[in-house]
């Protein structure tokens, strides 16, 4: 069974940073895409971020680029989130989620239930 | 960027029918496009990939169809377990991927 478990989460001042991870068990880690995905309170689902299953290519969205930044170590099945320049519109529910494969095949079959990050002073 | 619109935004229905929801891209997608289950405070759950295949332990009665920008998710007899908000998703022109806006499932 694939597991992911995200962690990192909790309040930050605006203009501050937060680095999320997410563990993944179950599968082969390094043989997968993996996304980040967002969800304001009482809100839809908005893509942030993805990495292919080898961490050489990366995509953001425009709302994150250049303040956050995607990375994994697949020596240690886990996936990262580094967030900077944090602002109040920033203040979702994070998940990860596995692909189905590559960066191409984005349909996203395992999630994490996600950790909190909110923005405020 | 690829603009989804989902419809509709809220729909109510007695057990036992038949719901149809719908998705439309704004450039063609090919058949790279999912639907998405989100149960209140529990993670999305896959239903649909490829536009129209079952994602592993999907029950039946939820279909999907569609090719190109318009796309429908169908569930042939609503069970009450239904009630979620459902997500529709391109990936076939990226980045970015994008979702819908979601559609409201709620039981009469």
């Amino acid at each position: 069974e694939v597991q992911l478990l995200e962690s990192g989460g909790g309040l930050v001042q605006p203009g501050g940073s937060l680095r999320l991870s997410c563990a993944v068990s179950g599968v082969t880690f390094s043989s997968y895409a993996m996304t980040w995905v967002r969800q304001a309170p009482g809100k839809g689902l908005e893509w942030v971020s993805s990495i292919s299953g080898s961490g050489v290519s990366t995509y953001y969205s425009d709302s994150v680029k250049g303040r956050f930044t995607m990375s994994r170590d697949n020596s240690k099945n886990t996936l990262y989130l580094q967030m900077s320049s944090l602002r109040a519109d920033d203040t979702a529910v994070y998940s990860c989620a596995k692909a189905l494969g590559a960066l191409s095949q984005m349909g996203l079959d395992s999630w994490g239930q996600g950790t909190l990050v909110t923005v405020s002073s | 960027e690829i603009v989804m619109t989902q419809s509709p935004a809220t729909l109510s229905v007695s057990p036992g029918e038949r719901v149809t929801l719908s998705c439309r891209t704004s450039q063609s997608v090919g058949n790279n496009f999912a639907w998405y289950q989100q149960k209140p405070g529990q993670a999305p759950r896959l239903l649909i990939y490829g536009a129209s295949t079952r994602a592993t332990g999907i029950p039946a009665r939820f279909s999907g169809s569609g090719s190109g920008t318009e796309f429908t998710l169908s569930i042939s007899s609503l069970q009450s377990e239904d009630l979620a908000v459902y997500f529709c998703q391109q990936y076939g022109y990226w980045p970015p991927w994008t979702f819908g806006q979601g559609t409201k499932v709620e039981i009469k």
